[in-house]
């Protein structure tokens, strides 16, 4: 059974820095994976989606890595803002059944 | 297009009672998926729909019911609610299943048991 982490929980920086959030899964055989954003009391939205076959994807200030064979991705965010403040999720999909991180709370204090 | 949509935003029930929680999509996606999320762990797949006419279960499926008669539709049914089912539900859909499958979420349907 695939089961996904997110290190860490919470995490609070200051305007500015440059930060790392991390995902790993246990079952290597994915499709892809995809990280969202969630806004408290809102839907997800998707940042960025990484296939199989793919070791990075680059959305302006957000680049996500894929190790598939250590089961770990990463998401970086470049010059934090205060506007970046929000959970973020991972998510693997093992042929359709798609299994979802708890989340990384962000917060970029001004 | 209005992408995903959910209706109601906001439900109450009481333990026993039946609803049915909408779910549309205007992007002529093929697949279609409900997740609900508790706090603290993140989404869970209920059931999942790769095209009209056909569904499966996810990770938690039991106590819900699924169907998919047109593409744009896929309604999840509650057919005897029990506090256990207390969650924000979301609805997503994505233009085909498979290694490109971005998912695109409605706004999420509150539901509370009491």
């Amino acid at each position: 059974k695939q089961e996904v982490t997110q290190i860490p929980a919470a995490l609070s920086v200051p305007e500015g820095e440059n930060l790392v959030l991390n995902c790993s899964f246990t079952d290597s055989a994915i499709y892809n994976l995809q990280w969202f954003r969630q806004d408290p009391g809102k839907g997800l939205t998707s940042l960025l989606l990484i296939q199989s076959s793919q070791r990075e994807q680059t959305s302006g200030r957000l680049n996500a890595s894929l190790d598939k064979s250590s089961g770990r991705s990463t998401l970086y965010i470049a010059a934090s803002q205060p506007g970046d403040s929000a959970t973020y999720l991972c998510a693997v999909d093992n042929n359709n059944d798609m299994r979802f991180g708890a989340g990384t709370r962000l917060t970029v204090k001004p | 297009n209005a992408g995903v949509t959910q209706t109601p935003k906001f439900q109450v029930l009481k333990t026993g009672q039946s609803m049915t929680l909408q779910c549309a999509q205007d992007m002529n996606h093929e697949y279609m998926s409900w997740y609900r999320q508790d706090p603290g762990m993140g989404l869970r797949l209920i059931h999942y729909s790769v095209g009209a006419g056909i569904t499966d279960q996810g990770e938690v499926p039991n106590g819900y019911n699924v169907s998919r008669s047109t593409t744009e539709d896929f309604p999840l049914r509650l057919l005897s609610a029990a506090p256990s089912q207390t969650s924000v539900y979301f609805c997503a859909s994505s233009l085909l299943a498979g290694i490109d499958n971005e998912q695109f979420f409605g706004p999420g349907t509150r539901l509370t048991v009491l």
